[in-house]
């Protein structure tokens, strides 16, 4: 099993800055590593998919990087509606796993 | 616009058993993999089981392999997971989600979930 390990657990950012979340892999994925969203009592929403294509909707603001075992989600300038729980969740073979999340909270 | 609608959860006791549901809508069922994804109180999400388009294949991660059972109904637009045996660390909301495509398994959509609680 492929364990997607995220840092930090916690983000404090202020609105306007830039953040920085990471995930590695414990083998390569290649890059097949998804980014998803998710705000308190909501389900998580697709963000990026493919370690860096933005999925439908989703503001350019959001941008993927990485490939293989480190992987990057960089939200350019955080707005309001972007403090949520952030996770990445491979698809390179069975089982399918996520990683723990990263919080991005208001600093 | 894709809806998933899950329904089924319900408070269980230890050793107890389950069917979850998942009414689809808004895409062409019977051409997508679905998967039920959970996610205990807290925690991150945790996938647990696929189906393929024509029901033919299904894996399962090991915590519940042997216990649940995922299946679908392609003339329902519905999907299922038996969840049999149950235990306190099942607690959780239940997620069904589309796949993208065959090829690329992860998630474009979820449905709202619904929780199980398994206590006594």
């Amino acid at each position: 099993e492929i364990v997607m390990t995220q840092t930090p657990a916690t983000l404090s950012v202020s609105p306007g800055e830039r953040a920085t979340l990471s995930c590695r892999a414990s083998q390569s994925v290649s890059r097949k590593l998804a980014w998803y969203q998710q705000k308190p009592g909501q389900a998580p929403r697709l963000l990026i998919y493919g370690a860096s294509t933005r999925a439908t909707g989703v503001p350019a603001r959001f941008s993927g990087s990485g490939s293989g075992t480190e992987f990057t989600l960089t939200i350019s300038s955080l707005q309001s509606e972007d403090f949520a729980v952030y996770y990445c969740q491979h698809y390179s073979n069975w089982p399918l796993t996520f990683g723990g999340g990263t919080k991005v909270e208001i600093k | 616009e894709v809806q998933l609608l899950e329904s089924g959860g319900a408070l269980v006791q230890p050793g107890g058993s389950l069917r979850l549901s998942c009414a689809a809508s808004g895409f062409t069922f019977s051409n997508y993999g679905m998967s039920w994804v959970r996610q205990a109180p807290g925690g991150g999400p945790e996938w647990l089981s696929i189906i393929g388009d024509t029901g033919r294949v299904i894996f399962y991660a090991d915590s519940v392999k042997g216990r649940f059972t995922i299946s679908r109904d392609n003339s329902k637009n519905t999907l299922y997971l038996q969840m049999n045996s149950l235990r306190a660390e099942d607690t959780a909301i239940y997620y069904c989600v589309k796949e993208y495509n065959w090829g690329d398994i992860f998630f474009d959509s979820w449905g709202q979930g619904t929780l199980v609680t398994v206590s006594s």
